[in-house]
């Protein structure tokens, strides 16, 4: 069945760096985008970014950049979320979630996020 | 702040019908789709309603949603214990090319 399956918590210091994997199965992973999504402790969800399937390119929301880095590897099916020089406010739910691309992924925004992944926990704390 | 504004609670006895509200502007669901996610307690968020009104398959016909103007909406008809979950609405936002969401709104089954 189509599933995606994320990387275990992670416990890190301050300025550490994190990488965070999602696996897909049970579809064709190059014909859907991925997002990533964080979702701090008590709060509601928000939206990271996405990463292209077809190009790899990585785009990344306002308040996303600079220490979050998105990237694929096609060839083993996974998505990675990379987050460095890490601060306690980091410290969320990070969840990867597919959405359809339909070739070009020109208009991938008119699919929503239709498969999540399970959450991966981060933990900042010195 | 949200750029979406949803009410942050609305509660119902089972058998009831309860409608979230989801307000936006013409640059986020004045010109694009809307989705609904649910995210029982302890879970990751669930597609609840895409392109506005559409149910992925495998979600009950108790739940639809629509739109209009700047402005959307997921009714849930039939609510059951279920049910009691928080609700996201999202829509792409054209402005930030990106999306964005509510901040939520927690559903009680009293």
């Amino acid at each position: 069945q189509e599933q995606l399956v994320q990387s275990g918590s992670e416990l890190k210091k301050p300025g550490a760096s994190v990488k965070v994997s999602c696996k897909a199965s049970g579809y064709t992973f190059t014909s859907y985008a991925m997002n990533w999504v964080r979702q701090a402790p008590g709060q509601g969800l928000e939206w990271m970014g996405w990463s292209n399937s077809n190009t790899g390119n990585p785009t990344y929301a306002q308040g996303f950049t600079g220490r979050f880095v998105f990237s694929l590897d096609t060839s083993g099916n996974t998505a990675y979320l990379q987050i460095s020089s890490l601060k306690a406010e980091d410290t969320a739910v990070y969840y990867c979630a597919r959405s359809y691309c339909g070739g070009d992924c020109a208009n991938y925004y008119y699919y929503g996020m239709d498969l999540w992944g399970q959450g991966t926990t981060v933990t900042v704390s010195s | 702040q949200s750029v979406l504004t949803q009410p942050p609670s609305a509660s119902g006895t089972p058998g009831q019908r309860v409608t979230i509200s989801c307000s936006g502007s013409s640059s986020n669901i004045g010109s694009n789709y809307v989705f609904w996610y649910q995210q029982l307690p302890g879970t990751a968020p669930k597609l609840l309603i895409y392109r506005n009104n559409q149910r992925p398959s495998g979600v009950p016909d108790r739940f639809s949603g629509s739109k209009s103007g700047t402005s959307a909406s997921l009714a849930i008809s039939g609510l059951r214990s279920e049910d009691e979950a928080d609700y996201y609405c999202a829509a792409w936002a054209d402005s930030l090319s990106g999306y964005v969401f509510g901040a939520g709104t927690k559903v009680t089954v009293l």
